[in-house]
């Protein structure tokens, strides 16, 4: 089945202990991205990857780091988690922008940080 | 700075009616719109994507157009049923960046 999937699915943390939060897709897509949604502001990118190798920032890149070394992981790591970081976090696929772009999105984790 | 913004926030309506999602952006030089929807504590699912090129997309029910000139897009759902209820949200491609609309919440009533 194709998909993109997230994991934890739920977390809870303490400000400064780092994370990571996994994202993998089957579908041998070349963009994948990162968003946070919350309330109010809906959904905002933080970072983005048109392939292996390279990634850019999105709006909300500050306390955030990703990489990608493989086409398939797409990981969010926080280095050091604030409170202003407890938010709905989805990662995102598609076959590359320019073929319609349709994106794939995971079911999302929800992060607090205390 | 590409701003979205989509009304009304939240939307009630009797099951069998018709309605229409409104999306507003500020900057016309989009790649495409996309509209989705949004499930409680559930994913995403892409809806509709129009391209930059187009006026208009249809699947089943739905029917979502575009007009960059003015900075709109409308989402129709047709015969709306409880099934319906979801949040609605439309995202444009500019610049490499999805941006995103705040959605609006559509409650279909039995």
């Amino acid at each position: 089945e194709a998909q993109v999937t997230q994991n934890p699915r739920y977390l809870i943390t303490v400000t400064g202990k780092k994370l990571t939060v996994t994202c993998s897709q089957n579908m041998n897509h070349e963009y994948m991205s990162w968003y946070r949604q919350d309330p109010g502001l809906g959904l905002r990118q933080i970072y983005y990857s048109m392939n292996v190798e390279v990634t850019d920032k999105g709006d909300v890149p500050e306390g955030y780091k990703v990489s990608r070394k493989e086409k398939r992981n797409f990981p969010l790591i926080l280095e050091s988690p604030s409170p202003n970081q407890t938010s709905l976090y989805f990662c995102a696929s598609s076959p590359a922008r320019g073929d319609g772009g349709t994106q794939y999105f995971g079911p999302g984790t929800r992060l607090l940080v205390l | 700075k590409q701003e979205v913004t989509q009304i009304p926030a939240a939307l009630s309506v009797p099951e069998g009616e018709n309605l229409v999602l409104n999306c507003s952006f500020t900057d016309s030089a989009i790649y495409n719109l996309q509209w989705f929807r949004q499930d409680p504590g559930k994913g995403l699912t892409s809806l509709l994507l129009i391209q930059s090129s187009q006026r208009e997309q249809t699947s089943g029910r739905l029917n979502a157009s575009l007009d960059k000139s003015s900075g709109r897009s409308t989402l129709y759902i047709a015969a709306s049923q409880p099934g319906d209820s979801a949040t609605y949200l439309c995202a444009v491609d500019s610049n490499y960046q999805l941006i995103w609309g705040a959605g609006t919440k559509l409650i279909i009533k039995p």
